[in-house]
């Protein structure tokens, strides 16, 4: 089966600095895709920056850039400029592969106060 | 504009009584999925569906059921037998899925139906 772990249950960062959110995860798979989500307070999920397990490249979405680690199935996420709004919960997810249904793992989140 | 909507916003049940929450998706997405959500806490997979008329039990599909009789609708309904319903309830879709063939698989390339989306989420709390 596969597992998420997110460590970190809280963190915090000052505005305009960088924070990184850890995140590792359980498979015997070798192609599959990782996901960041960050549910706001109003508890829309949105979707932050997708890795697809056959990439070596770390996948980037402007301020948001991911360290992915295959061999020690590490998945962090790194945040550049913080910004107020980033506050939120962060989820980590994986998707498991087609045959067993395209389902998405999560762990357990991290909130994530960026402070002024 | 296209997208997943969920109603009610806000449910309220009675002890003992089944209710329904709908899920609606124009996006024109093969798999649908239920999420529960409790406070302070990750998501939990219900139910899901790949295709019309089939779906599958999540991890905590006790006291749930679900139907999918057309592609763009998937309701869950919360039965009098499930004991602590009082959660947050997201429902999600994905685009169509195409498996691997042997040769993508040995390319590493990704298939599609990889990405999934959410609606904004119905509460539901048991007076």
């Amino acid at each position: 089966a596969q597992t998420v772990t997110q460590s970190q249950p809280e963190m915090s960062v000052q505005e305009a600095e960088t924070v990184t959110l850890s995140c590792t995860y359980d498979t015997s798979e070798s192609n599959y895709y990782l996901f960041w989500y960050k549910q706001p307070p109003s508890r829309q999920m949105i979707l932050v920056i997708r890795q697809e397990a056959y990439k070596q490249q770390n996948a980037t979405e402007n301020r948001f850039s991911v360290n992915f680690q295959k061999a020690a199935k590490s998945f962090s996420l790194k945040i550049s400029d913080s910004q107020l709004g980033d506050t939120a919960m962060y989820f980590c997810a994986f998707m498991t592969p087609p045959e067993y249904g395209n389902k998405l793992v999560f762990g357990a989140g991290t909130i994530l106060r960026v402070k002024s | 504009d296209g997208g997943i909507t969920q109603s009610p916003k806000y449910l309220f049940r009675k002890e003992g009584q089944n209710v329904t929450l709908s899920c609606e998706q124009n996006l024109n997405h093969d798999a649908m999925y239920w999420y529960r959500q409790d406070p302070g806490q990750g998501l939990r997979l219900i139910y899901y569906s790949q295709i019309v008329n089939d779906f599958q039990k999540g991890d905590i599909a006790e006291g749930y059921s679900v139907s999918r009789e057309k592609k763009e609708s998937f309701p869950l309904t919360v039965t009098s037998a499930q004991k602590n319903p009082t959660a947050f309830y997201l429902c999600a879709s994905s685009p169509p899925y195409r498996p691997k063939t042997p040769l993508a698989r040995d390319r590493g390339s990704p298939s599609s139906g990889n990405t999934i989306y959410f609606g904004e989420g119905s509460w539901l709390t048991v007076v």
